[in-house]
């Protein structure tokens, strides 16, 4: 079955930078879009990176520039490196599939991210 | 990007009863497939999104009969025939015709009464 564990969150000052990661398995994982959906304490869902299988990268407007969707198919792994970080950057992160961008399928566990002075 | 608009954002239900929960898009969400990419998802308490509902209608393994959804255009709903103690949660909505963004709705809090 299909397992996303989700690793790498943790506190940072802001301007930090953090990287999360997101093993994969249970399913041919080069073949398959990514995505990172984060939700802050509290509050809604929110789109924030896409990966297809060829490696092209989507960004929401709120991190264009300053996150980095990226992802290793050698070891089934996505990755969000994230700098300069701000304060409405704090969330729980989570990964996902999806297929060419227009859904999304199972989802991992979420990884917290709390970003504080 | 498309605007998601769920109503109602709170809903208190009897266990037994019916549940239904709209979802509204700001541009029509079929893809020029024919096909409207909304999705729906449950998130429990203290857990992960899942998804229940996918291309507007199609039920995704595993989830009860009692979940359904329709809808095309800019409206959809999801219906919950009786509510099981088991079903409280948040649900979201989500379209991906017009991705990027990918945009969710803002949810619905589903409570037992």
């Amino acid at each position: 079955q299909v397992q996303l564990v989700e690793s790498g969150g943790g506190v940072v000052q802001p301007g930090r930078s953090l990287r999360l990661s997101c093993a994969a398995s249970g399913f041919t994982f080069s073949s398959y879009g990514m995505h990172w959906v984060r939700q802050a304490p509290g509050k809604g869902l929110e789109w924030v990176a896409f990966i297809l299988y060829d490696g092209s990268q989507y960004y929401a407007d709120s991190v264009n520039g300053r996150f980095t969707i990226s992802r290793d198919n050698s070891k089934n792994t996505l990755y969000l490196q994230m700098n300069s970080l701000r304060v409405e950057d704090t969330a729980v992160y989570y990964c996902a599939t999806g297929g060419s961008g227009t859904k999304i399928d199972y989802w991992g566990q979420g990884a917290p991210v709390t970003v504080s002075s | 990007d498309v605007v998601m608009t769920q109503s109602p954002l709170s809903l208190p239900v009897t266990l037994g009863q019916p549940a239904s929960i709209s979802c509204r898009s700001s541009q029509s969400l079929e893809y020029s497939d024919g096909i409207s990419y909304l999705n729906w998802f449950q998130q429990r308490p203290g857990q992960s999104p899942r998804r229940l509902i996918y291309k507007a209608s199609n039920r995704d393994s595993g989830v009860p009969d009692r979940f359904s959804g329709s809808g095309s255009g800019t409206d959809f709903t999801l219906k919950i025939s009786r509510v099981e103690a088991e079903d409280v949660g948040v649900y979201y909505c989500m379209q991906g015709t017009h991705w990027p963004p990918i945009t969710f709705g803002q949810g619905t809090r589903l409570e037992i009464k």
